[in-house]
Parts: C-alpha cells; sequence; structure tokens
C-alpha cells in the first residue's frame, strides 16, 4: 500500500516556465487536497476535490490549477512560476465515502524553487 | 472561520523529560477534530494523535497525551520520556468536519522541538 505518492520530490523552475505536480493515492479517498508550507508558516490550503470532477479554491490558489479527472489523481499546475511560489508542496487524501472527521495523511512533499 | 495559535516558536528538553507543547484555537463550531502532526527534517508529515471535540476523554497514544479543554479552547500535547527521534516541527490542527468530504485542516504555525542527548 504506497498511500499518496507526490511527484517531483525536488524540482527548480525559471520564472515564467509552468510545469504540474503529480499526485496519486491508493486508498480509493474521494478527497484530496493541495497544500503549500513557507517558512515559520504551517500549511495552507491551495486547492481541493471532494471526488472526480469536483474542484474548489482553498486559501491560497492564485497562479495554480487543479484537475480531478480520477479518483487516484489530482495533479497541481503552476501555470507561470513565480519566486513567490517557492515553497514546499504536500498534496494530502482522506475520506474514503464512509463516516465523517477522517484522519487525512499526506504525502512526502515536494520542493519546489523558483529561480 | 478557524484560526489556530501556536505561542511557542520553539522548545528543547532533556532526553527522557516530559515536555508539553501549547495551543489554542478560536472557532463557532461545537463539533470539530483537532489534530497534532510532527514534521521531522525529512519533512513528512506524521499524524501523532486526534481529539474529537465531543470526546470528553483526551485521546492518549503510547507517550503522546493531550489536555482537551472545549470550554477554553486549548488543545496541549504531552510527551512524556520524550527520546531523540521526537526531534521536529509539531503542529497543530484544527478539522470541521464534513459529509461531503470536504473536510479542510486549519494549521498553526508549529513549534520546533529539540530534545537534547
Amino acid at each position: 500500500n504506497a498511500g499518496v505518492t507526490q511527484t517531483p520530490k525536488f524540482q527548480v523552475l525559471k520564472t515564467g516556465q509552468s510545469m504540474t505536480l503529480q499526485c496519486a493515492q491508493d486508498m480509493n479517498h474521494e478527497y484530496m487536497s493541495w497544500y503549500r508550507q513557507d517558512p515559520g508558516m504551517g500549511l495552507r490550503l491551495i486547492h481541493y476535490s471532494v471526488g472526480a470532477g469536483i474542484t474548489d479554491q482553498g486559501e491560497v490558489p492564485n497562479g495554480y490549477n487543479v484537475s480531478r479527472s480520477t479518483t487516484e489523481d489530482f495533479p497541481l499546475r503552476l501555470l507561470s512560476a513565480a519566486p513567490s511560489q517557492t515553497s514546499v508542496y504536500f498534496c494530502a487524501s482522506s475520506y474514503d465515502g464512509q463516516g465523517v472527521g477522517n484522519t487525512i495523511y499526506f504525502g512526502e512533499g515536494s520542493w519546489l524553487t523558483v529561480v | 472561520a478557524q484560526t489556530v495559535t501556536q505561542s511557542q516558536p520553539e522548545m528543547s528538553v532533556q532526553e527522557a523529560e516530559t515536555v508539553t507543547l501549547s495551543c489554542t484555537y478560536d472557532t463557532s463550531e461545537n463539533n470539530y477534530y483537532l489534530f497534532w502532526y510532527k514534521q521531522p527534517p525529512s519533512r513528512q508529515m506524521i499524524l501523532v494523535i486526534r481529539q474529537e471535540a465531543y470526546k470528553q476523554q483526551n485521546a492518549t497514544e503510547n507517550r503522546f497525551s493531550v489536555n482537551f479543554q472545549k470550554a477554553a479552547k486549548s488543545f496541549s500535547l504531552k510527551i512524556s520520556d520524550s527520546q531523540l527521534g521526537d526531534t521536529a516541527m509539531y503542529f497543530c490542527a484544527f478539522m470541521k468536519p464534513s459529509n461531503f468530504g470536504n473536510e479542510k485542516l486549519t494549521f498553526g504555525t508549529g513549534t520546533r522541538l529539540t530534545i537534547i542527548p
């Protein structure tokens, strides 16, 4: 059971480039989300999805795009990278359709540097 | 909107001692969940302990326990017999549950805990 898998783990981008952070989970979770973590701050929610075909914005969505074509995958796209997007990105999933207040499982993080 | 406050940016304690990390939160909800996550230098987020607001009994997981004071909106983490492997960043987090699966976490800014040999 792999849990939540993020790729790549490290990436350096030039300002203006675009890229996609991949996230996949094998726990049949309906809810998936992306957070970013900046120095001295807790994780902040970028976008989330409550199921295939359904996405919504979180606290800091600007500059990012998401889609959810399958239950397993939830990629995060940076449209035109900016130095302010240098951060550690975490993908998370929860909720297998039963109960509420489910534990959220995190991937191992993706370190992104924009120069 | 909910807010989570961790007022101790850094703490250190001798190995084998007990340490308590503080967390307060603000919400108008009556039913919610609280979590403590550990983030070691590897940056992975690891769930330490979870508390349901409707439960009066404080959660316990081996050496980790919480002191949940609902009226005071306080949720502290106690680590007993601290070990070198406990050195990490600790985040307190709040979650308002949802029947629709959109259960978002609100995090505090973290407490960096160092266990001294």
